[in-house]
């Protein structure tokens, strides 16, 4: 069973503060994704990642960058948090072989509002 | 710009209806179409896909959709529902683009609340 864990469920930052997000997943997925998802707006793909160190913008990456050092691992950084990034945060993973899109594995979700 | 509507923001429907979830896009080119569900309190996960084949895909806990190309549709069904099918549904679609990186884009989701 693919599993990807999110290091919180929930956060609580400040305005300026620098906010990391931490993703693992343990069945040696290639592909990593970092999503937030919103109310009435479904989920929006923020970066995502096809092998170590390589990483594409998605459509909302403004305001956020991220890391990956090893293959099991996508850090989400939001390099100056504000209050428009209070959301929920989802990783998720895919498999090689296929479209970088295959199915993906969800995480649980990392909920970070920011005062 | 491409994007995915899903024009049905909440169904609620009686144990045993039948279920029909709308989902449409705008993109000219060849696709590939995913349906996610989120139980309450859960992980989001895969429903089904279409790449290519058959248009009508099956997948888990008896749910299907259609691909209508002329459409730009692949909607989601279920014959009759149960009380554990209430769940937020999303629609996906990846656009294959030869000359940049494929791209994913998610439908707003669809809240279904199952009568008892």
């Amino acid at each position: 069973d693919v599993k990807v864990t999110q290091s919180s469920r929930y956060l609580v930052k400040r305005t300026g503060e620098k906010v990391f997000l931490e993703c693992v997943q343990d069945m040696d997925h290639e592909n990593m994704f970092w999503y937030r998802q919103d109310p009435g707006l479904g989920l929006r793909l923020i970066y995502f990642s096809y092998d170590v160190k390589m990483k594409e913008k998605g459509d909302i990456p403004e305001g956020y960058s991220v890391s990956r050092e090893k293959k099991e691992r996508f850090s989400l950084i939001l390099e100056s948090a504000s209050t428009n990034q209070t959301s929920m945060y989802l990783c998720a993973s895919s498999p090689p072989g296929g479209p970088i899109f295959y199915e993906q594995y969800f995480g649980p979700g990392t909920r970070l509002t920011v005062t | 710009a491409q994007s995915v509507s899903q024009h049905n923001h909440h169904v609620i429907l009686s144990e045993a209806a039948s279920l029909e979830l709308g989902c449409n896009y705008s993109y000219g080119g060849t696709v590939n179409l995913f349906w996610y569900v989120q139980y309450p309190g859960q992980h989001l996960q895969l429903l089904l896909k279409y790449f290519s084949g058959d248009p009508l895909v099956k997948g888990i806990k008896g749910f299907e959709a259609e691909f209508i190309k002329s459409k730009f549709s692949f909607n989601l069904r279920k014959p009759s529902v149960q009380w554990s099918d209430t769940a937020e549904y999303f629609c996906a679609v990846n656009a294959q683009r030869y000359s940049s990186a494929s791209k994913i884009i998610f439908g707003s989701g669809t809240r279904l609340s199952i009568r008892p």
